[in-house]
């Protein structure tokens, strides 16, 4: 069974840049995460999605982040404009369910340097 | 805010077992105790969850408290591979089992 894959792995740009990362989870996974995890620390969720329908989206920046699950499989999480802070590594994961103790699977993550 | 405490960073020998604590004294009654792990450079990979009994799976054990105050994650046989930064973490029931993540335990295994 393919993992959740994300691109690209690596990501270096100025502040105040515009910057998108693509996230394509298990087939059959109903319920997609985007987390930011800061060295050092646990990730923190950004956002979660349900097929194509936002779940939790309280502590996504909206000002500045956005993302979006095109017809409930792939998605892409934006950045715009990058502040120095949002240097981070950036985790989709997908889960079968949402609710319940559902194991949640991870990509690999984009490492995001804003300069 | 992190609901769990764990120790930042802990040491084992190979071969040996590892007995990995957290505390979570406010969990509810039906919230599940996961745990992960993330090894270094990738993204976290599951573990193990339980509820109130102990749970036994390839990778590990779960020991839950009787009073789910606090659990022990084992790992009967320590491998170099086992090195990762271990993240207790519980499902917030009361918000769609939202999974809200500490700073986790620093595991080193000595060859």
């Amino acid at each position: 069974e393919a993992g959740v894959a994300q691109s690209p792995r690596y990501k270096i740009i100025e502040k105040r840049q515009s910057v998108a990362f693509w996230c394509n989870p298990i087939s059959g996974h109903a319920t997609l995460y985007w987390y930011q995890q800061i060295l050092g620390q646990g990730p923190k969720l950004l956002i979660q999605f349900q097929n194509n329908g936002v779940v939790d989206d309280s502590q996504l920046p909206k000002d500045r982040f956005s993302a979006e699950r095109l017809k409930g499989v792939d998605s892409t999480l934006k950045i715009q404009p990058a502040k120095l802070e949002d240097s981070a590594v950036y985790l989709c994961a997908s889960s079968f369910l949402a609710g319940g103790p559902n194991e949640q699977f991870f990509g690999p993550g984009t490492r995001l340097t804003v300069l | 805010d992190a609901k769990t405490t764990q120790p930042n960073s802990m040491e084992s020998n190979e071969e040996e077992p590892v007995h990995l604590p957290c505390n979570h004294s406010t969990i509810s009654g039906t919230d599940y105790i996961h745990w992960y792990r993330q090894l270094p450079s990738q993204g976290p990979e599951y573990v193990i969850h339980g509820l109130t009994s102990n749970v036994n799976n390839r990778m590990a054990s779960l020991a839950i408290a009787e009073d789910r105050k606090s659990s022990t994650l084992i790992l009967h046989r320590a491998t170099l591979r086992d090195a990762a930064v271990y993240y207790c973490i519980w499902g917030d029931a009361g918000n769609n089992r939202k999974l809200i993540w500490g700073l986790g335990t620093s595991l080193a295994v000595n060859p």
